[in-house]
């Protein structure tokens, strides 16, 4: 059955450090979302991307952060300069298309800033 | 913000069915409801969804009442493994809303032996 897979599962990082999470979304794809999960608290939306571009983003989504498909099957996360209050689990999504079709989630990384 | 309500905390009987109700009153005409689980901290895990019919799967049925503003999923006959925290999400058009899923708080759901 085909799967989202998320690379790394686990990611230590220095505060300030710039990170990358990596997502493969599943091939026919064609909507794809990063979300976060803070310890103990609800799972948040981040961005949404469609046909090469954001398509919505959150408040949490600041200039920190980016999204990419760079080759057409990553699609990546980028946090510029990490920190302590980055610590999450985050997830990557990917649907066929919008609204009416499921959206299939990755197993997460979980980031830790330190 | 989540546009659903739903209780935090319920247990079943393991081989009961679990009936986890969802108030959904402000929902508009083309937004869908879904339903996700998590286990633990793994990703989310698609259920269900549906519009205005009711719905089956193989791992639940989802029953909408006729105004839709609340809706039960239906986990027929739950095991253990089904333990877990229960979102209700209503979803709304990718043009509008970017398609994106907005979690709540959900029900945990404890199935006991």
């Amino acid at each position: 059955e085909p799967e989202v897979t998320q690379t790394p599962s686990h990611q230590v990082t220095q505060m300030g450090q710039e990170v990358i999470l990596r997502c493969v979304p599943i091939s026919n794809h064609l909507y794809f979302y990063w979300y976060r999960q803070i310890l103990g608290q609800k799972v948040e939306f981040l961005v949404s991307f469609y046909n090469n571009e954001i398509s919505e983003k959150s408040e949490i989504f600041d200039d920190q952060f980016s999204v990419e498909r760079p080759d057409g099957s990553n699609f990546t996360l980028k946090i510029r300069s990490t920190k302590l209050e980055d610590s999450a689990m985050y997830f990557c999504a990917s649907s066929f298309r919008g609204v009416n079709t499921e959206a299939f989630f990755g197993q997460g990384t979980r980031l830790t800033v330190v | 913000d989540a546009k659903t309500t739903q209780p935090p905390s319920m247990d079943c009987a393991e081989g009961r069915a679990a009936n986890l109700p969802c108030n959904h009153s402000t929902i508009s005409g083309n937004e869908y409801v879904y339903w996700y689980r998590q286990i633990h901290s793994q990703g989310p895990q698609y259920i269900i969804h549906g519009l205005k019919n009711n719905e089956t799967n193989e791992m639940a049925s989802l029953i909408i009442t006729e105004d839709r503003k609340s809706s039960t999923l239906i986990l027929p006959h739950a095991t253990l493994r089904d333990t877990a925290v229960y979102y209700c999400i209503v979803r709304g058009d990718l043009y509008n809303q970017g398609g994106k899923l907005i979690f709540g708080q959900g029900t945990e759901l404890s199935v006991k032996p």
